[in-house]
């Protein structure tokens, strides 16, 4: 049973190329969060995501930040025109049911970005 | 605004050794509290959590300990060992328009010496 599949573990992009990433949750899992670790801070929560649904996207920058989960395939995290600022890991997880009290993330291994 | 505040930021504690982290947290409505243990390259990992309605919950050799009225909880793990060292995040959560989100710590790298 695979756990939460992210990839590419490591991508390099030049200032001004988009970015996106890609987040395979696990079996059965229609739930998707995605978070941002910041270098010595902790992880920020971006967007929440069911099957073709964002339900909260609060901690989304407002400009060049995207996320879809179509009803077949990945999720998908897209960052458009990058800036250095944007290095970070990004960590997507997923739940089998809607995150109440107590739901327990599965997170995947993670999204390093690097913008030169 | 930081909801969730973590401390040490870093830690370095012998073998059998006690490795203690606090948290302190800002919003009443949070009503859970889990730990998460992450070792590089790897993504978090749900450790231990605790709901207010408890002053302490154990888990083998982590427990929780959670004071409501200051506000505060922490980690405590026992006998530490060197393959406990890893990055432990306080998080809290509450439910809200039928879900929750998790607001996490900065975060603590403890590292356990032989």
């Amino acid at each position: 049973n695979a756990g939460v599949m992210q990839n590419p573990r490591h991508l390099v992009r030049r200032r001004g190329q988009e970015a996106r990433l890609r987040c395979s949750p696990m079996k059965g899992h229609s739930h998707v969060y995605w978070y941002r670790q910041l270098p010595e801070e902790g992880l920020k929560f971006m967007v929440y995501l069911q099957k073709e649904n964002i339900i909260d996207e609060s901690g989304m920058p407002k400009e060049r930040f995207s996320a879809e989960f179509p009803k077949e395939g990945p999720s998908i995290l897209r960052i458009q025109q990058v800036v250095r600022g944007d290095s970070a890991a990004y960590f997507c997880a997923s739940s089998p049911n809607r995150p109440s009290r107590g739901e327990k993330l599965f997170f995947g291994s993670g999204t390093q970005l690097s913008v030169l | 605004q930081q909801q969730v505040k973590q401390s040490p930021q870093s830690l370095i504690v012998q073998k059998g050794g006690i490795s203690i982290i606090n948290c302190a947290y800002e919003n009443t409505a949070f009503d859970y509290f889990p730990w998460y243990q992450q070792f590089p390259g790897k993504g978090p990992a749900l450790l231990i959590a605790i709901r207010p309605d408890v002053s302490e919950k154990k888990e083998g050799r982590f427990t929780i300990s959670f004071n409501k009225s200051a506000k505060q909880f922490s980690l405590h793990i026992m006998d530490s060992q060197p393959g406990d060292s890893a990055t432990y995040f306080c998080a809290a959560s509450f439910l809200n328009s039928g879900y929750s989100t998790l607001t996490f710590g900065k975060g603590t790298m403890l590292l356990v010496s032989p």
